[in-house]
């Protein structure tokens, strides 16, 4: 049971780059997140999904795409990387229908510098 | 919309001083409230948690928050804290079954604890 996996640990982009920043959970939970954590800012929410094929919008969510075709996995991904997407960035996962378990669990997370 | 208010964004301790860090929540609906810890170049842990019944509810390593309906707070406390006790601390709120389990964070407080 490994929990919530988030590749790539660290990742240097360049101005304009994309790429996907990759989370699974073998929890078999239903919802999943993302934030990005910024000093001061504490963590926001940039999307979420309550289910396959279901995905919103949270808090902070211009420049960034999700997708969710399987319970697993949540990809997020980044269109043209800028500079003020430079983060750290958590990938999360919460409640099993089956399960009493009502708390998030997080991923060691992907620190993103954008050049 | 949920809000997370937690006052202190740095709290400077002495090894084996009594802490409290505070945490306001401004919700419609009830609640669950929940207390992360981040220990440096790492994901969040889960803390503690109040979902119902007791108002006071206690970790394993020594920290208790109370939740107080009437005055929107879950604050967290300790009564002797350790070296090791330095991280950031975040304050967490989500709405119960009905709602979203995706959970609504404060901007952190950083404890740091001298020797």
């Amino acid at each position: 049971n490994a929990g919530v996996t988030q590749t790539p640990k660290f990742q240097v982009l360049k101005t304009g780059q994309s790429m996907t920043l990759q989370c699974a959970q073998d929890m078999n939970h239903e919802y999943m997140s993302w934030y990005r954590q910024d000093p001061g800012m504490g963590l926001r929410l940039i999307h979420y999904s309550v289910g396959a094929g279901i995905t919103d919008q949270g808090e902070v969510p211009n420049g960034y795409n999700v997708s969710r075709s399987t319970t697993e996995d949540f990809p997020l991904r980044l269109l043209s990387a800028a500079p003020s997407q430079t983060s750290v960035y958590f990938c999360a996962s919460s409640y099993s229908p089956t399960g009493l378990n009502t708390e998030a669990f997080f991923g060691q997370g992907t620190r993103l510098t954008v050049v | 919309a949920q809000s997370v208010t937690q006052l202190d964004s740095q709290v400077p301790v002495f090894e084996e001083a009594p802490v409290e860090l505070r945490c306001n929540y401004s919700s419609s609906v009830s609640v669950y409230l929940f207390w992360y810890v981040q220990y440096p170049n790492q994901g969040l842990q889960l803390l503690l948690k109040y979902l119902s019944g007791s108002t006071l509810v206690e970790s394993i390593n020594g920290f208790e928050a109370e939740f107080n309906k009437s005055q929107t707070s879950f604050h967290l406390r300790k009564p002797s804290v350790h070296i090791s006790d330095t991280a950031e601390y975040f304050c967490a709120v989500s709405d119960k079954p009905g709602g979203s389990y995706i959970p609504t964070f404060g901007r952190g407080t950083s404890l740091i604890v001298h020797p």
